[in-house]
């Protein structure tokens, strides 16, 4: 089983600014990779997939980079309604499909 | 527009079972698989089950292997999951979610139900 591990577990950002959230594999996962978005009390919402194309209706400010085992979420200008928790996910090599732990994006 | 509805949560004791549905509607339910996945309260997302488009092909966690079933019938539009010798531990809300793209396993959830609460609970 692929482990998806995320870091940090809680990153504090102020509105406007940008947030690097990471996500490694145990091994490699290719471009393999997605990237959710969950608000309270909502579905996560898919945002990139491929390690990097944006899913329809997502946002520019959201950009996604990495290949093999180290992966990058970049929210280059943050809007209030980004604040949320973020999850990566690994689709190669499955079952099981594999999600990380979570970051939360919190209001610094 | 392209829509999971789930329902069938609800309480129940341990040792129970349960049968979760997901409706499907705005896109051909019968060309995409799809999964079943859970989240604990206040905790992560971990997948639960995977069944292919055409049901021909199954997969679960092994946390529930041999307790649950992933089934779908294409007429109906309608994914379901059935719950058997539930334990504590699997109480969690229950999201239904359809694959990006029609190929098998190897591509991302891109359609979320709004997700439907099992308790187990004495």
């Amino acid at each position: 089983e692929i482990v998806m591990t995320q870091s940090p577990a809680t990153l504090s950002v102020s509105p406007g600014e940008r947030a690097t959230l990471s996500c490694r594999a145990s091994q490699s996962v290719s471009s393999n990779l997605a990237w959710y978005q969950q608000k309270p009390g909502q579905a996560p919402r898919l945002l990139i997939y491929g390690a990097s194309t944006r899913a329809t209706g997502i946002p520019a400010r959201f950009s996604g980079s990495g290949s093999g085992t180290e992966f990058t979420l970049t929210i280059s200008s943050l809007q209030s309604e980004d604040f949320a928790v973020y999850y990566c996910q690994q689709y190669n090599n499955w079952p099981p499909w594999t999600f990380g732990q979570g970051t939360k994006l919190e209001i610094k | 527009q392209v829509q999971l509805v789930e329902s069938g949560g609800g309480v129940v004791q341990p040792g129970g079972s349960l049968r979760l549905s997901c409706a499907a509607s705005g896109f051909t339910f019968s060309s995409y698989g799809m999964h079943w996945v859970r989240q604990a309260p206040g905790k992560g997302l971990e997948w639960v089950a995977f069944i292919r488009y055409d049901g021909s092909n199954k997969y679960y966690a092994d946390s529930v292997k041999g307790r649950f079933t992933i089934s779908r019938d294409n007429s109906k539009n309608t994914l379901y999951l059935q719950m058997n010798s539930l334990r504590a531990e699997d109480t969690a809300v229950y999201y239904c979610a359809k694959v990006h793209l029609a190929v098998a396993g190897t591509t991302a959830f891109d359609i979320w139900g709004q997700g439907t609460m099992v308790t187990v609970s004495s």
